[in-house]
This record gives C-alpha cells, sequence and structure tokens, in this order.
C-alpha cells in the first residue's frame, strides 16, 4: 500500500549545528506534507506544512523542500538546539479524503 | 490557535473496566477527529475517523465495539475503551482537523497513556 518512509531512523547532531530530515514517500498523488515534533510522552506538534505546488517553505529556524520528482520531502533546522530533541514525522495527505499517512519517524538527539 | 486538548493524560485500570477518553478542539470547530494508537519508539496508527453527528469510520483490525467513539460536537470527541485487557495498553492521541483553521492540518492533542492491569 502507499507509505510514507524515512532514511534514518537515527539522528545526531552538535548543538549550532544544521540538521536535515528526510523522508520518501510514494503517493504521488498526495497534495499536502506536514512535518511534526514528537517529544516525548507528548502528541505530535505541527512544524510547517508544504503543498504540492511549492518546493520549498520557510519558517522560523526550519525549512521543508519538497522534490515532487523524486518523491522526497525534508526538513532543515537551522542552529539546532538541545530543545529540538525529539522524534519527527512527516506526513502526506492524498488529494482525496482526510487522513494524514505518518512516516516511520526520525530521532532527532542534539549533543550539547 | 489551533489547541486540541486531551484527557485524562495518564490512567490506570483493572482489566474488564472501561475507560473514556476525551478530546476537545478548544479554539475551532473541527469538523473531523482522528484517533490514533502509538506504541513505543513507533510511528502513528491510525485507529478511526470521527465526523460530528456521524457514526466513526474504523481502519482495518479494529474492533468498533471494543473502541466506542462519540462525536457529538463540532468540539468534543470521546473515545471509550471498554472492557480493557493489558493488551490494549498503549498511548492514545486524538487529532482535529477541518474547519477554516484546520483544512488541511491535524492539531494533535497531548495523548493519554492507558495502563490495564
Amino acid at each position: 500500500g502507499e507509505s510514507v518512509g524515512l532514511h534514518l531512523p537515527t539522528l545526531s547532531v552538535q548543538e549550532g549545528d544544521n540538521s536535515i530530515i528526510n523522508c520518501a514517500y510514494s503517493n504521488s498523488a498526495s497534495d499536502y506534507f506536514i512535518w511534526y515534533k514528537q517529544e516525548s510522552g507528548k502528541g505530535p506538534q505541527f512544524i510547517i506544512d508544504i503543498r504540492s505546488n511549492m518546493d520549498k517553505r520557510q519558517g522560523q529556524r526550519v525549512t521543508v523542500l519538497l522534490n515532487k520528482t523524486v518523491k522526497h520531502l525534508s526538513l532543515q533546522i537551522a542552529a539546532t538546539q538541545p530543545g529540538d530533541s525529539a522524534v519527527y514525522f512527516c506526513a502526506e495527505k492524498p488529494v482525496y479524503g482526510n487522513k494524514l499517512v505518518f512516516g516511520a519517524g526520525t530521532i532527532l538527539r542534539v549533543k550539547s | 490557535g489551533a489547541v486540541v486538548s486531551q484527557h485524562p493524560s495518564w490512567v490506570i485500570c483493572k482489566s474488564g473496566t472501561s475507560v473514556k477518553i476525551e478530546c476537545r478542539s478548544l479554539d475551532f470547530q473541527a469538523t473531523t477527529m482522528f484517533w490514533y494508537r502509538q506504541f513505543p519508539k513507533q510511528s502513528l496508527m491510525l485507529m478511526a475517523t470521527s465526523n460530528e453527528g456521524s457514526k466513526a469510520t474504523y481502519e482495518q483490525g479494529v474492533e468498533k465495539d471494543k473502541f466506542l467513539i462519540n462525536h457529538a460536537s463540532l468540539t468534543l470527541s470521546t473515545l471509550t475503551v471498554t472492557s480493557a485487557h493489558p493488551e490494549d495498553s498503549s498511548f492514545y492521541i486524538c487529532s482535529a482537523g477541518g474547519g477554516w483553521l484546520a483544512k488541511n492540518i491535524q492539531y494533535f492533542g497531548a495523548g493519554t497513556r492507558l495502563s490495564v492491569l
């Protein structure tokens, strides 16, 4: 079936460095993509989203890149901080319907 | 904006009892609410989709008689785990979406940790 997957299950970065979390998706009919951050014992928190007609969107310290040609999504976090340590999920929404398909998740560990 | 409140955050119950979890959208009207289950170090598994005023749509393999969902208003959905057993112990998370504020995005509650003894 359709799925959204991640290349790296765990990413360790030094505080202050930039982080890049990657996600591959398989449903070319998806029109919306979202990144969520989930801290231990909490629900996912919305970070940033992007429509399929865009290839880049920037937020505060975060940038999402979408490459529809290779069905790849990435989340870039600038100047990573200890508070960024969490599990990051990408999610896609097909054109038809309102369900989200979540990726497996990437653990981001920030070393001080 | 887009705050979703979920209660309780943690519940311990005896095997055979029922547990009700509430999910409220505090500052927007959610036409659709979703219930997920999450096991440790795994992704979110969608259990059911709930639209206000209609019956919930359950994902394949989810027992509708065990996980009762009620969505009586645009701001409240409840999940009742009936006759809970230890294998039902898990982290349950609700999300809300729809309306002008959350057309494509789901906003999540803080989750409920259920432990069945």
